[in-house]
Order: structure tokens, then sequence, then C-alpha cells
């Protein structure tokens, strides 16, 4: 029973296309983000969402553009892929309050999304 | 501009002895350490966290140690499992920036040794 979800798990494709990645939760979390992996396995957050609002929105260029349809999906498109897009995108989910201690919530991550664009 | 790092990409140890891995921080401002394992084809996994208020945090065979002075954190894995190769993550953040927003070092890949 999986707890966050991405599909596909690969996407090879042409520069210039677009494409999405899809993301679903079912951990009745009320948080959703997108991090990037580079092929220097910098893994780098890209944007967030609490219950469909964004909430962080790292300089990512507006060729992507996250949209949550309600707060167990966050897909991620993307237009007019480039070569440095390559990367595994991975999505992962949290409640949005830490805890007592005033720390982060435990971020759930999906298994990732290897893009390569040709 | 990397503001966590992880200067050992990989590392091999025997079964049952120590596995100690490292990770520095250069922004001041983080306050709040988290150590994620990850398996290939998988994604991360939290492990154990640490406030900088404190100077360590033990969760059976893990134990996380913090030195703000230094800006530098270890994890301690003991005794080491071969269920324990795997690459780990430092991450780091902030209530400033909004605690969601983790910085992620580049990993140590770490090989138990049966």
């Amino acid at each position: 029973d999986t707890a966050v979800s991405q599909t596909p798990k690969y996407l090879v494709t042409q520069m210039g296309n677009d494409k999405s990645i899809k993301c679903e939760q079912n951990l009745g979390h009320d948080t959703m983000y997108w991090y990037k992996q580079d092929s220097k396995k910098f893994l780098k957050i890209m944007f967030s969402y609490n219950n469909k609002e964004l909430i962080i929105n790292e300089t990512v260029p507006n060729r992507f553009s996250p949209k949550s349809p309600d707060k167990a999906h966050l897909n991620l498109h993307i237009n007019s892929l480039e070569l440095g897009d390559s990367a595994v995108y991975f999505c992962a989910s949290s409640q949005p309050m830490g805890p007592a201690s005033g720390g982060p919530n435990e971020q759930f991550f999906g298994p990732g999304t290897r893009l390569t664009v040709l | 501009d990397q503001q966590v790092k992880q200067n050992s990409p990989s590392l091999s140890v025997q079964e049952g002895r120590i596995s100690i891995l490292n990770c520095d921080y250069t922004n001041s401002m983080f306050d709040y350490f988290l150590w994620y394992k990850k398996y290939p084809a998988e994604g991360p996994t939290f492990l154990i966290s640490i406030s900088s208020i404190k100077d360590k945090n033990e969760d059976g065979r893990f134990t996380v140690f913090l030195n703000k002075s230094a800006k530098h954190l270890s994890l301690h894995i003991v005794p080491s499992q071969p269920g324990d190769s795997a690459v780990y993550f430092c991450a780091a953040t902030s209530p400033n920036f909004g605690n969601e927003k983790l910085t992620f070092g580049t990993g140590t890949r770490l090989t138990i040794i049966p």
C-alpha cells in the first residue's frame, strides 16, 4: 500500500516536448513537495504546496508549473524540455505543523521519476 | 552555494563495526538537522533528527551528534548491519525558512562489508 506514488517511474523524451509527472499521497497530509536530484546528486526543493496553496517556490524556471487539483495530488508539468532538465524528480508529503519540539515534520518521499531529455 | 556538505562520497565498514557519517553546514541560521537514508530506486526515508538545543539524539543503533560551534554533525551506526548499506543524506532547516524547506547534502554511500 504505497504512501507516496509517482508516475511514470521513467520518462525519456525529446528536447522541446512538454511532459507531466503525477504524484499522489494517501497519508492524509496537507503539504506536498517536488524535489530535483541532478547529476551531481544535489537534492533540491523546487516547490511546496499546503492544502493546494503554493508555499515555497524556489528559483525554478517558469517552464515548470506545479498543479494541485486536491491536497492528495501534486503534479509537475514541464514545458519545452531542455537537456539540463534531465534528473530524478521526487515528490514528498508531510503534515505542515511541526512537533512540540518545533522541528519539521517528517517528509515522506515517493520513489522518484527519472527524466531523460535527449 | 552548498550550505550542507557531506565531504565523503562513500564509506565502507565491516559488519558489526561502527559507521560514522559526517556532515558540515555553513548557515548559522539552521537549527534543526535530519538524516535520511536512501536505497536504490526508492525515495529517501527519514532516519533520525536533532534540534540545535541538543548535542546528541539516540534511537536504537543510530545516534546523531551535533557540534554547533564547529557547525558539524555526525551519524553513528553501531553495530553496522548489511541492511544499513544505502546512501545517507544530511539535511538542515530553520523556522526562518518555514521549517518544511530542507537543504540537503549530496549524500554518502555507505557499504557494509559482511
